[in-house]
């Protein structure tokens, strides 16, 4: 299994707060993404990094930012959540050629807002 | 931009019996294609990948064709086992809405193997 992990496993929080969640990986992968996984939508893109500050946004961005200082840790911030944004969130690496290598995806975490 | 549409579920079959689930993308250009797959409480794990026109993605028991005349990329597997309960996901990288390490993903099928 490639080197993922995601912390925390599980959040519940109250509407309005920030919420952190953070993907460490030990691959050394170029590529790291931010997926929400939600019924009847399959898993959206969020956000993703091509390399250390470097980051863009994916189609469902609002609400959300990233952080990027290694090359090892992703960091997915909700600044004031929001029921909608309770959902699973899945953290995904890729390695250095994007046209043949594959995303390999972390356990997931998974956000209630109440 | 680039979509992809998977059949709907959930699918339920009995063991051994033959399985298909359909999926079909819109893209330009030549898009990479793939399925995922999902065991309860998991993330998702590739299943297989076809990376141009013809090509045929094979793994467990499972295989997909490209069919680029068609824009499809349908999954099926001859005998279904109990521990294939799952959901797939079809997915594309690449085409024409977005750079080339992005993946569209489909809805997810739910599929469920009774003994």
């Amino acid at each position: 299994d490639a080197g993922i992990t995601q912390s925390p496993r599980h959040k519940v929080t109250e509407t309005g707060t920030p919420v952190t969640l953070r993907c460490h990986q030990t691959e050394n992968h170029r590529y790291m993404y931010w997926y929400r996984q939600d019924p009847g939508h399959g898993l959206r893109l969020i956000h993703y990094s091509y390399g250390v500050k470097d980051t863009d946004k994916g189609e469902v961005s609002d609400g959300y930012s990233v952080s990027r200082s290694k090359t090892e840790d992703f960091l997915l911030t909700l600044e004031s959540a929001t029921s909608s944004q309770t959902s699973v969130y899945f953290c995904a690496i890729s390695d250095l050629d994007p046209l043949v290598g594959e995303q390999f995806f972390g356990p997931g975490t998974r956000l209630t807002v109440l | 931009g680039d979509s992809v549409t998977q059949m709907e579920g959930p699918v339920t079959l009995s063991e051994e019996a033959f399985l298909t689930i359909n999926c079909t993308y819109t893209a330009t250009g030549y898009p990479s294609l793939f399925w995922y797959v999902q065991y309860p409480g998991e993330g998702l794990q590739l299943l297989l990948k076809a990376t141009k026109a013809d090509d045929k993605g094979s793994n467990k028991g499972f295989e997909a064709t490209y069919r680029k005349e068609t824009t499809s990329f349908h999954l099926e597997k001859g005998s279904v086992q109990v521990s294939d309960s799952a959901v797939y996901f079809c997915a594309l990288r690449g085409g024409s809405g977005g750079s080339n390490y992005k993946l569209t993903f489909g809805k997810g099928t739910l599929l469920t193997v009774n003994p």
